[in-house]
Order: structure tokens, then C-alpha cells, then sequence
């Protein structure tokens, strides 16, 4: 079975300040792999996807993920961070070919001080 | 078009006291699913949907209970509410079982069990 481990619950930065949020996973097989955002009293919104392909990909807001296949990692980046980002960030596995369940990390809190 | 709706917002119950949490959509959503969300703990999946009539348990499903007679609605019975239930549930849909990852996620319930 997969599993999700996002290293950070917490993590504060002063805006305009350069962010990243871990996560790694475990599968023994392919995985598909996203970052949610959930801002407050809201429900989830993907913000960005690994399926195939690049390994490197981008929201339309300016964060960015790495899927490393040795290191089992897909970091979420932001070179520079807005109060707006202040949100809780969760990240999510799915099997290749079964869709049907993610499994998601425990969260980390982003709270951008200005 | 009002994507993903939940009712009620908020909730008290008893311990021992049944009630239903209702979701419905409005995209024509095969894939319908439900989660808690507990602090520390991310998202567990508690049932899913692939279709009208066809249910399966996720993660954490003992307590409750589904139906799906309908695309539209997917509703959530808590049999005999115990404080263990006392979480944040969002319901979720995406266009078909093959994309869960593109969930389109409810505003929330907000459940307290006294």
C-alpha cells in the first residue's frame, strides 16, 4: 500500500521569502502524485499534478513540484510567497492504475507573516 | 452551476443520535466519494461512488453508512454518532472513477458529538 509522509506540519515564512514544503511517499509501484490546497473554511483545490512525463511541474500561481524517483520526493516551491498564500498544503498519492483512492499526507500549515 | 453542496454546515449531536449529511452536484459527476478530515490526521476517504448504485468503503468506514440512488446525491448516515465522529466531512466528485485526483470538493460539514 502507499503511504504519504509530508515532514512539516507547520511552517512559517515572512513574505517574500522563498518556500518549500516536503513530502515524500512510498509505493513499490508507479505512482501518481498532486498538491492540494486548502484555504480557510474552505474545502481542497488541486494546485498542481505529476502523472508522466516532466518531472518538474507548475501551478498557474507560481508554485512548483520535482517528482525524484530515487529520493521517492515531491517537494512543493515558492520562490517568493504572498500573504494569500497562507494556507494548509496537502500532498497525495495514488497508485498507477487504480485511480479510485488517494491517499493523502497529514498537512502543512503555510502561514506567510508580512 | 453550483458544483459540490453540503448540508448542514454545522452540527451538534448526541452521543447515540443517527443523522445524514447530505452532498449533491450538479456536473454530472460519476465518481462521488466522502472524507473526514481531523487535525494532524489530513484526509481519510470514508466511502466512495463509482456510479448510481454501486458504493464500496474507503479507509475508515465502520459507523457509517451510504447510498447512491441517483447521480446527483451521495449521502452520509451516521448510524449511532460517537464522539470519535466529531470532525470536519467533505464530500467530493470528479467526472469519472478514472480521475479522482481532479475531485471537486465540497465546502465542508462541521460535526460536533457531545
Amino acid at each position: 500500500a502507499q503511504s504519504v509522509t509530508q515532514l512539516d506540519s507547520q511552517v512559517p515564512v515572512f513574505e517574500e521569502a522563498p518556500v518549500e514544503l516536503r513530502c515524500n511517499y512510498s509505493s513499490s509501484v508507479s505512482v501518481y502524485l498532486f498538491w492540494y490546497v486548502q484555504y480557510p473554511n474552505q474545502g481542497l483545490q488541486l494546485l498542481l499534478k505529476y502523472l508522466s512525463g516532466s518531472t518538474l511541474v507548475e501551478s498557474i500561481n507560481g508554485f512548483e513540484a520535482e517528482f525524484n524517483k530515487s529520493q521517492t520526493s515531491f517537494h512543493l516551491r515558492k520562490p517568493s510567497v504572498h500573504i494569500s498564500d497562507t494556507a494548509e498544503y496537502f500532498c497525495a498519492v495514488s497508485v498507477g492504475g487504480s485511480n479510485y483512492k488517494l491517499t493523502f499526507g497529514k498537512g502543512t500549515l503555510l502561514t506567510v507573516n508580512p | 452551476n453550483a458544483g459540490v453542496t453540503q448540508t448542514p454546515k454545522f452540527q451538534v449531536l448526541k452521543t447515540g443520535q443517527s443523522m445524514t449529511l447530505q452532498c449533491a452536484q450538479d456536473m454530472n459527476h460519476e465518481y462521488m466519494s466522502w472524507y473526514r478530515q481531523d487535525p494532524g490526521m489530513g484526509l481519510r476517504l470514508i466511502h466512495y461512488s463509482v456510479g448510481a448504485g454501486i458504493t464500496d468503503q474507503g479507509e475508515v468506514p465502520n459507523g457509517y453508512n451510504v447510498s447512491r440512488s441517483t447521480t446527483e446525491d451521495f449521502p452520509l448516515r451516521l448510524l449511532s454518532a460517537a464522539p470519535s465522529q466529531t470532525s470536519v466531512y467533505f464530500c467530493a466528485s470528479s467526472y469519472d472513477a478514472r480521475y479522482t485526483y481532479e475531485q471537486y470538493f465540497g465546502p465542508g460539514t462541521r460535526l460536533t458529538v457531545t
